[in-house]
């Protein structure tokens, strides 16, 4: 089982300002075939189920606003909001699904300072 | 637009069992492998079982193989999860979700959860 650590626990950044979240994977997740990172990240709002934010590491869902981006390859990953907003107050989840079983981050919670 | 929605969730004995189903919609259902992630209260997230769009298949990580089963019925556009010998860790939101058609085992749509609570 592939095991995911996220860092930090939580953070406290003001309003507009760069919010980074780092997750480590304890093996590769990337696939040399076709040259993809089999890592997403999510976003759980208080109350609410998870919402796919990004996949393969770095593209965007649908809808997604662009001040979230996903970056790193192999075992180290980022999630960086380049300017929070107050609708940006939520747990981040990164989630490996390079193999099975599917696994997830614990969790980074970002509020606001 | 897809919609899932759960249903089932409520309150079991310490090794009774209980069914869960997720209605789905907007979509080919039988297109798409389907999971169930659960979240205890205040804690992260755990896959607990996968199958197949055919249902042709079904995954499960050792916490929970042997005690539950994933299946779907394609022509009702219904997944289900029947869980047995419930313990109290099994506690928590049931979320069904939906594959994406790149990978069987991300999730780009999740339900709203049924709250499943073990204890006597």
């Amino acid at each position: 089982e592939i095991v995911m650590t996220q860092s930090p626990d939580s953070l406290a950044v003001s309003l507009g300002e760069r919010a980074t979240i780092n997750c480590k994977s304890s093996q590769s997740v990337f696939y040399s075939s076709n040259s993809k990172n089999y890592l997403g990240w999510y976003q759980q709002k208080p109350g609410q189920p998870p919402n796919l934010l990004i996949f393969w590491a770095s593209t965007r869902e649908s809808g997604v606003p662009d001040r979230f981006s996903g970056s790193g390859s192999g075992t180290d990953f980022t999630l960086t909001i380049s300017s929070l907003q107050a609708e940006d107050v939520a747990v981040y989840y990164c989630q490996q699904y390079y193999s099975t079983p599917p696994t997830f981050g614990q969790g980074t919670k970002v509020e606001i300072k | 637009e897809v919609q899932l929605l759960e249903s089932g969730g409520g309150l079991a004995q310490p090794g009774g069992s209980l069914r869960l189903s997720c209605a789905a919609s907007g979509f080919t259902f039988s297109s798409y492998d389907m999971s169930w992630v659960r979240q205890a209260p205040g804690k992260g997230l755990e896959w607990v079982s996968g199958i197949s769009g055919s249902g042709g298949s079904t995954y499960y990580p050792d916490s929970v193989k042997g005690r539950f089963t994933i299946s779907r019925d394609n022509s009702k556009n219904t997944l289900y999860l029947q869980m047995s010998s419930l313990r109290a860790e099994d506690t928590a939101v049931y979320y069904c979700t939906k594959g994406p058609p790149w990978s069987s085992w991300s999730f780009d749509y999740w339900g709203q959860g049924t709250l499943v609570t073990v204890s006597s």
